[in-house]
């Protein structure tokens, strides 16, 4: 099983562009979620998906979308890029949550940086 | 923000013990995870505590008081690998909420 996988690994735009970072996972999890890490400021979590065709919005989702239209997949979308999107974006996913323990599984992440 | 509250860095020699202290509102509280990063990879699952008490695994043990919104994580024997970040992230329904972390430096 390769767990939890992204693409791309690194990225370069420039402001204004567009771009779709891809989450793939084959554990057969429901809950999918993506997250972005900056210096000082911890993992905050973007936006979240409980089952395919879900989505609802986490701490931070202004300027980003996402759509889960398969279960093993969940995009994320960045219409028009700016220079504090520049992060790492981390994908994880885990079995049914709720008040029952659930383990994320975290990806390798995406490293952008926006100019 | 969420209010979870840990040391931004701390050192420690190797072979010592050492405690992360972490701090939460109690609110919606569903469980505590810690969680370890190595610099430039993803964070690895280290333990899970929903309820109060010590759950020790090997090296590394994890409390919660869920009085008192608070946690630790106790690395014992520490070995040159343990130089990481290490995350607490309270579980609220179907979300885990991350503190900043708390850097960890052991040297020889």
């Amino acid at each position: 099983n390769a767990g939890v996988t992204q693409t791309p690994k690194f990225r370069v735009l420039k402001t204004g562009q567009s771009m779709t970072l891809l989450c793939a996972q084959d554990m057969n999890h429901e809950y999918m979620y993506w997250y972005r890490q900056d210096p000082g400021m911890g993992l905050r979590l973007i936006h979240y998906s409980v089952g395919e065709g879900t989505t609802a919005k986490g701490e931070v989702p202004d300027g980003y979308n996402v759509s889960r239209l398969k279960k093993q997949n969940f995009l994320l979308g960045l219409e028009s890029a700016a220079p504090s999107q520049t992060s790492v974006y981390f994908c994880a996913s885990s079995s049914l949550s709720g008040t029952s323990y659930n383990e994320q599984f975290f990806g390798p992440g995406t490293r952008l940086t926006v100019l | 923000g969420q209010n979870i509250d840990q040391p931004t860095e701390m050192t420690a020699t190797e072979g010592a013990i050492v405690q992360i202290n972490c701090t939460y509102q109690t609110s919606g509280f569903n469980g505590l995870f810690w969680y370890q990063q190595h610099a430039g990879e993803a964070p690895t699952f280290l333990s899970y505590n929903v309820l109060d008490g010590l759950e020790e695994k090997g090296r590394f043990s994890s409390f919660l008081s869920r009085s008192k919104g608070y946690s630790y994580l106790l690395l014992k024997e520490l070995q040159m690998k343990d130089s990481a970040s290490y995350l607490c992230a309270v579980q609220r329904t179907d979300k885990l909420i991350f503190g900043t972390g708390t850097r960890l430096q052991v040297f020889p």
